[in-house]
């Protein structure tokens, strides 16, 4: 049984550009979580995704957009980078959403952004 | 703002002593608590929870602590592996929301 999985592992782009990470949530869970984690400090909420639609937002920009398809894996787009947004991407996938079920994490996602 | 605080970012102890970890938070809305542990290169992993109504858990190695007047938990490890090694994260939920909310993470080395 395959855990979250994320891609790509790493990524470099440069500011004004635009990226796109992917999850795939553990088998069985329809509910992705988006987290950004910069150094030296714990993942920070962007945003939840359940039956498709974005259900709770955190304080990031507008920047920050995400979808979640029929087969509840999602993407998270970043568009017009800043350097700031170097961090650790983290999806995180639960069963029915909500802060009390498990969240299972992926290994994350490495942006750099140059 | 930083409603959970790890304010120990890290913890050095012997290997087979208590590990204690603190975490601190603000929010009183907060009714669930969660620890996650993450070694380099992989995602954080759950590893004990527990809920307001309730001021201690225990699984194995591992108890956490919940003082709702201090606004305060704690992880405890006993006896402490080098296996234990790692960073170790704070969350916390309120039932209104579907967010967590991270500290900033304490890193444990036990040393053999």
């Amino acid at each position: 049984d395959a855990g979250v999985t994320q891609s790509p592992t790493h990524l470099i782009k440069t500011r004004g550009q635009q990226v796109t990470l992917r999850c795939s949530p553990k088998s069985g869970h329809d509910t992705v979580s988006w987290y950004q984690q910069a150094l030296g400090q714990g993942p920070q909420f962007i945003f939840q995704y359940y039956e498709e639609e974005e259900r709770q937002r955190g304080n990031f920009p507008d920047r920050f957009s995400g979808h979640q398809f029929p087969n509840y894996s999602s993407e998270l787009n970043v568009n017009a980078l800043l350097l700031g947004d170097s961090a650790l991407y983290l999806c995180a996938s639960s069963e029915g959403g909500g802060g009390y079920n498990e969240q299972f994490f992926g290994p994350g996602t490495r942006l750099t952004v140059l | 703002d930083q409603q959970v605080k790890q304010n120990s970012p890290s913890l050095s102890v012997q290997e087979g002593r208590i590990s204690i970890l603190n975490c601190d938070y603000t929010n009183s809305m907060f009714d669930y608590f969660l620890w996650y542990k993450k070694y380099p290169a992989e995602g954080p992993t759950f590893l004990i929870s527990i809920s307001s109504i309730k001021d201690k858990n225990e699984d194995g190695r591992f108890t956490v602590f919940l003082n709702k007047s201090a606004k305060h938990l704690s992880l405890h490890i006993v006896p402490s592996q080098p296996g234990d090694s790692a960073v170790y994260f704070c969350a916390a939920s309120a039932r209104l929301n579907n967010d967590m909310r991270f500290g900033a993470g304490t890193r444990l080395t036990v040393k053999p």
